[in-house]
C-alpha cells in the first residue's frame, strides 16, 4: 500500500548549521509533496511544497529536492534558529485524490 | 490571515459516548478534511468532503464515524460511541485546491 518513510526520527543541530531530513514514497503515482512544521499542541504548518514537475524548490532558509526515479524528496533547513525546533512531516499525494500520506515525523532540536 | 478553526481544543469522554468535533474551514475553501494523530504518532487520514458528500475515506473511518456540513460554515466529525483507541489529536483541514491547511486541533481523551 501507500507508505513515506521518513528518516530521521530526531535530528540535533547547533545554530547556525544546517539540518537535513529525507523522506521516500512508495506511490509512483504521487505527484505533490508537502513538508509541514508542527509545535506542541499545534496543527501542521504548511512550510514549503514541490509539485512533480519541479526538482528543487527554495523560500529562503528552507529548500526542498525532490528526485522522482529514486522517490525521494528532501527537506533543507539552512542557517538553523532555536525557533526551527518543531516535529517536520512530509506528505505525497498523488493526482486524483483528496489523501496525503504522511511520513513518520522528524524532531529537530536545534541547540543554542 | 485566514484559518481553520477547531472546537474544542480538548474533550475528555467516557467510553461509550458520543462526541462531536466541530470545525470552521477557511471561507473561500470547497474541501474538508479529518485528519486524526495519535499521541506521538504520524498525522493519519480520515475522510475528506467535497460537494455535500464523502469523497475518499480510510480504513480507520468505520461505521461508528460520520461527518457533515450542517450549514454554509460549520463541517463536523461525529463519533458515535468512543472507544479507548479513538483518544488522539483530530485535526480538521481544508483547501481550494492542492495544498490543505490545518486546524489547531481538538485533543479527544476516551477515558
Amino acid at each position: 500500500g501507500e507508505n513515506v518513510e521518513q528518516h530521521p526520527s530526531t535530528l540535533s543541530v547547533q545554530e547556525g548549521d544546517s539540518a537535513v531530513i529525507k523522506c521516500t514514497y512508495s506511490d509512483s503515482a504521487s505527484n505533490y509533496f508537502p513538508w509541514y512544521k508542527q509545535e506542541l499542541g499545534k496543527g501542521p504548518q504548511l512550510i514549503i511544497d514541490i509539485r512533480s514537475n519541479v526538482g528543487e524548490k527554495k523560500d529562503q532558509r528552507i529548500a526542498v529536492t525532490l528526485n522522482k526515479t529514486a522517490k525521494h524528496f528532501s527537506l533543507h533547513i539552512t542557517e538553523t534558529q532555536p525557533e526551527d525546533s518543531a516535529v517536520y512531516f512530509c506528505a505525497a499525494k498523488r493526482s486524483g485524490t483528496y489523501k496525503y500520506i504522511f511520513g513518520t515525523g522528524t524532531r529537530l532540536k536545534v541547540l543554542a | 490571515e485566514p484559518e481553520v478553526t477547531q472546537t474544542p481544543s480538548h474533550q475528555v469522554t467516557q467510553m461509550g459516548q458520543e462526541v462531536i468535533l466541530r470545525c470552521v474551514p477557511i471561507s473561500n475553501h470547497l474541501y474538508f478534511y479529518w485528519y486524526r494523530q495519535i499521541l506521538g504518532q504520524k498525522v493519519e487520514f480520515l475522510v475528506s468532503f467535497y460537494n455535500n458528500e464523502i469523497s475518499e475515506k480510510s480504513e480507520i473511518f468505520d461505521d461508528q464515524f460520520s461527518v457533515e456540513r450542517p450549514d454554509g460554515s460549520n463541517f463536523t466529525l461525529k463519533i458515535r460511541s468512543t472507544k479507548l483507541e479513538d483518544s488522539a489529536m483530530y485535526f480538521c483541514a481544508s483547501s481550494e485546491e492542492g495544498t490543505i491547511y490545518f486546524g489547531e486541533g481538538s485533543w479527544l481523551t476516551v477515558v
